[in-house]
């Protein structure tokens, strides 16, 4: 069945530190990907989406790239600031799933000042 | 506040209780959905809502789970007779049907979380 798969964290960087979270995903059709992130005591957001291979989705910061080839969708920031610290969520939509999201397990992000 | 509006925030019960969860989604949304959240894992799958009618159940919701959404408004999410398994945040959320909305854009709820002891 589908799946996504991303790093365990947490995650832990200093102020200004570059961000990679790694995700990779396993779908009979072709998927659309999404990050959301959930700050403390807050829902679920989205973050960015990309709908087809080689789309970037960037909002905040944040960018990730639909790799096709290599069925990934990394998430990545330059700098990373305090307010970032949240977990985040990579998922895919299978088209035609009327936006049933399959999510991966999260990965929790603390940065230090 | 327009947002999606999930109550009870905290339930605690003792097993074998019944529980029931609210869930008021964004009053233009007609696409409603029901995910479970355990600690340290990812969102799953419960159900799904297409105004009043219900689409898709997965097979996490046991026959002890029932959910509704009489008027395609609010929804309700009751577990019966619950069990120490059930513990978990119980997250809904809403989108607008696909066409009118970009893919994937569900909008989420703070969740209802549940302690069964």
């Amino acid at each position: 069945g589908d799946s996504v798969t991303q790093m365990e964290g947490p995650v832990t960087l200093s102020e200004e530190a570059f961000l990679t979270i790694n995700c990779t995903y396993t779908a009979t059709g072709y998927p659309s990907l999404f990050w959301y992130v959930q700050y403390p005591g807050e829902g679920l957001q989205l973050l960015l989406k990309a709908t087809k291979a080689d789309d970037k989705g960037s909002n905040k910061g944040f960018e990730a790239t639909y790799r096709k080839e290599t069925t990934s969708f990394h998430l990545e920031k330059g700098s990373v600031q305090v307010s970032d610290s949240a977990v985040y969520f990579c998922a895919l939509s299978v088209a035609g799933g009327y936006n049933k999201l399959i999510f991966g397990a999260g990965t929790r992000l603390a940065v230090h000042p | 506040d327009t947002g999606v509006s999930q109550n009870p925030r905290h339930k605690i019960t003792k097993r074998g209780q019944n529980v029931t969860f609210r869930c008021d989604p964004i009053s233009e949304h007609n696409r409603l959905y029901w995910y479970r959240q355990t600690l340290g894992q990812g969102p799953e799958f419960l159900t799904y809502f297409q105004n009043e009618a219900q689409l898709e159940k997965s097979r996490l919701l046991s026959d002890r789970f029932s959910a509704e959404r009489p008027k395609g408004s609010f929804s309700t999410l009751e577990i019966q007779r619950t069990e120490q398994g059930d513990s978990a945040m119980y997250l809904c959320a809403s989108s607008l049907r696909s066409g009118a909305a970009l893919p994937g854009e569900l909008f989420f709820g703070e969740g209802s979380r549940l302690t069964v002891l």
